[in-house]
């Protein structure tokens, strides 16, 4: 069975630093395009980064520079490391897995990601 | 980056009848579009991808259609279990999303 399970979540000042993570189990997470997806509290659905299945990244415009996007093969498990975060970062933080190149047919329940001083 | 948008934005249809949702790309992708549903509370669940090919478990009262520029979602047949806000998604050139599609009841 797949799971994806994100864990990490919760209040970090704006500055600051936080890593979330996505636990992975039913396949290998090099295996796949492995993508974090946000969504605002209230709003629509935001790609925030991917890493490839040869290890390159990419990342939407707005977190370019301040995310990083990470894997660890021996632990199954994803990471979106988040720093000097804004308040406009506020989400709930999926990740998800692509097939075929493209749409994500896997998906987490979620971490929420508060920046607030 | 290849902006998405989606029309309408809240689309009210009674239970039996056709729900037509439209989306739109600012520049080509080919067929490298996806369809999402998103019930509240929930995660995102894939529906369509390839513009046309409709996923593992997904009923067929559910279709995609397009290419390039324009694309349409149909539920053939609204049941009540399909209120939710749908989603497109371009995947040729990185991915965006279209900001989505209420569909409640009439």
């Amino acid at each position: 069975e797949i799971q994806l399970v994100e864990s990490g979540g919760g209040l970090v000042r704006p500055g600051g630093s936080l890593r979330i993570s996505c636990a992975i189990s039913g396949f290998v997470v090099s295996d796949y395009y492995m993508s974090w997806v946000r969504q605002a509290p209230g709003k629509g659905l935001e790609w925030v980064s991917v890493i490839y299945t040869g290890g390159g990244t990419n990342y939407a415009d707005s977190v370019r520079g301040r995310f990083t996007v990470s894997r660890d093969i021996s632990k199954n498990t994803l990471y979106l490391q988040m720093d000097n975060p804004r308040p406009e970062d506020t989400a709930v933080y999926f990740c998800a897995r692509s097939q075929g190149g493209g749409s994500m047919g896997d998906w987490g329940l979620g971490a929420l990601v508060t920046v607030s001083s | 980056e290849i902006v998405m948008t989606q029309s309408p934005a809240t689309l009210s249809v009674s239970p039996g009848e056709k729900a037509i949702l439209s989306c739109r790309a600012s520049q080509s992708v080919l067929t490298n579009l996806a369809w999402y549903q998103q019930k509240p509370g929930q995660s995102p669940r894939l529906l369509i991808s390839r513009a046309s090919t409709r996923a593992a478990g997904i009923p067929a009262r559910f279709s995609g259609s397009g290419s390039e520029t324009e694309f349409t979602l149909t539920i053939s047949s609204l049941q009540s279990e399909d209120v939710a806000v749908y989603y497109c998604q371009q995947y040729h050139n990185r991915w965006t999303f279209g900001p989505g599609t209420k569909v409640e009841l009439k």
